[in-house]
């Protein structure tokens, strides 16, 4: 059963271009959670997905940042017209479809530089 | 919203003796706390965790507690080995529905 899979592992972006990170979760996994990390930094929540739904972005930057779980296929964060501070590494993390306490499992994540 | 606390936020310990991680929570309906070990480019990995109805839990040279009552849980390493040597994070969660981490602890095992 293979773990979580992020790609790309790093991906460079010009200011103003779109970056697409994509997350694959675990098999059986329908949780699905994006989270933030600046060098040094904790992990910042983002948004939790099911899929087709958006849960709670809660953490989610009002504009250029969006996410979704479609019903086929992995889950996407897309950052638009990108800016150097987007520059960080970004953690998906998926667990499964039970009720109560469930174990949350991360990718390696996806560094993006915004030069 | 839930608001977690860790401490300290770096940590050094000869090689051998114990560290312990410390963490703080507010919402008082989080039920399962895990703690996640990152390494230098990787991503997180759950090395264990604890569940509401449980005070204690160990895995080999790994325990952690929970007091329910003070809201908070700790991280007990005993046997340091240079290989335990990343950043640590604890988390709280409700039901498995959203995870609020703590800043996370630098641990360096000096051999």
């Amino acid at each position: 059963n293979a773990g979580v899979m992020q790609n790309p592992r790093h991906l460079v972006r010009r200011r103003g271009q779109e970056a697409r990170l994509r997350c694959s979760p675990m098999k059986g996994h329908s949780h699905v959670y994006w989270y933030r990390q600046l060098p040094e930094e904790g992990l910042k929540f983002m948004v939790y997905l099911q899929k087709e739904n958006i849960i709670d972005e809660s953490g989610m930057p009002k504009e250029r940042f969006s996410a979704e779980f479609p019903k086929e296929g992995p889950s996407i964060l897309r950052i638009q017209q990108v800016v150097r501070g987007d520059s960080a590494a970004y953690f998906c993390a998926s667990s499964p479809p039970l009720l109560g306490n469930t174990e949350a499992f991360f990718g390696q994540g996806t560094r993006l530089t915004v030069v | 919203g839930e608001n977690v606390e860790q401490h300290p936020s770096t940590l050094s310990v000869q090689e051998g003796d114990s560290a312990v991680i410390k963490c703080t929570y507010s919402d008082s309906a989080s039920n399962y706390f895990p703690w996640y070990k990152q390494e230098l480019g990787k991503g997180p990995q759950l090395i264990i965790d604890i569940r509401s109805n449980v005070g204690e839990k160990k895995d080999q040279r790994i325990a952690v507690t929970l007091n329910k009552t003070a809201k908070h849980f700790s991280l007990h390493i005993t046997e340091t080995q240079p290989e335990d040597s990343a950043v640590y994070f604890c988390a709280a969660s409700i039901n498995g529905n959203q995870f609020y981490f703590g800043t996370g602890t630098s641990l360096t095992v000096i051999p």
